[in-house]
């Protein structure tokens, strides 16, 4: 997925501890959205942000944070790791006023 | 408030056959819709989206969907399957509402299976 790489790609974790996922992308775009992916449910939208330390929550934003900095920068922190968080983590990107986003490879992460 | 309900979790075509994945979708104001396709262990890739152009939307792999205001549809079909086919479809539904970015709503997916 040009221009946007999520790290790390794969992660186990214990419940309880803190976890963060980074997105980094290089295409300047204005949007960046976190969502998590679950059989049966789809993608659902956890936190976007809309510019540098602008930021608000999804459908599911309980027991998770963001954090934008930078442009390029958009991080997902789960606070105290539950087995329910175990997911695939999608990382997205998308420009002003322009439809259509671009996803990144995914995190998938695993809390035993 | 907009949704997408895609019908059937799960489809099984033989090769050679038409592919048929269903979409409907709920949209206050005048949609934007996309197909993405995810190949195992990969993230989403654009099939194809409507844009208020053209009814008939063309994508890439041999793909095409009809936006049908009437019917609140925008199905995804390909005339002949192929094995490479084999993938989940994720119908979305996007709208510019008082804001400056498109929020994606999406289906919860379809699984196609391709038998030989």
């Amino acid at each position: 997925d040009a221009g946007i790489t999520q790290s790390p790609r794969h992660k186990v974790t214990e419940t309880g501890t803190p976890v963060t996922l980074r997105c980094h992308q290089t295409e300047n775009h204005r949007y960046m959205y976190w969502y998590r992916q679950d059989p049966g449910h789809g993608l659902r939208l956890i936190h976007y942000s809309y510019g540098v330390k602008d930021t608000d929550k999804g459908e599911v934003s309980d027991g998770y944070s963001v954090s934008r900095s930078k442009t390029e920068d958009f991080l997902l922190t789960l606070e105290s790791a539950t087995s329910s968080q175990t997911s695939v983590y999608f990382c997205a990107i998308s420009e002003y006023r322009a439809p259509g986003y671009t996803f990144g490879s995914g995190t998938r992460l695993t809390v035993v | 408030a907009q949704s997408v309900t895609q019908l059937g979790s799960h489809v099984s075509v033989s090769e050679g056959a038409l592919v048929l994945l269903r979409c409907n979708y709920s949209s206050s104001v005048p949609p934007y819709l996309f197909w993405y396709v995810q190949y195992p262990n990969q993230g989403l890739q654009l099939l194809l989206k409507y844009t208020s152009a053209a009814t008939l939307v063309k994508g890439i792999n041999g793909f095409e969907a009809e936006f049908k205001k009437s019917e609140t549809s925008f199905h995804l079909t390909k005339p002949s399957a192929h094995m490479s086919d084999a993938a989940e479809y994720f119908c979305a539904v996007s709208s510019l509402r008082g804001g400056s970015n498109y929020k994606l709503t999406f289906g919860k997916g379809t699984l196609l299976t391709v038998n030989p």
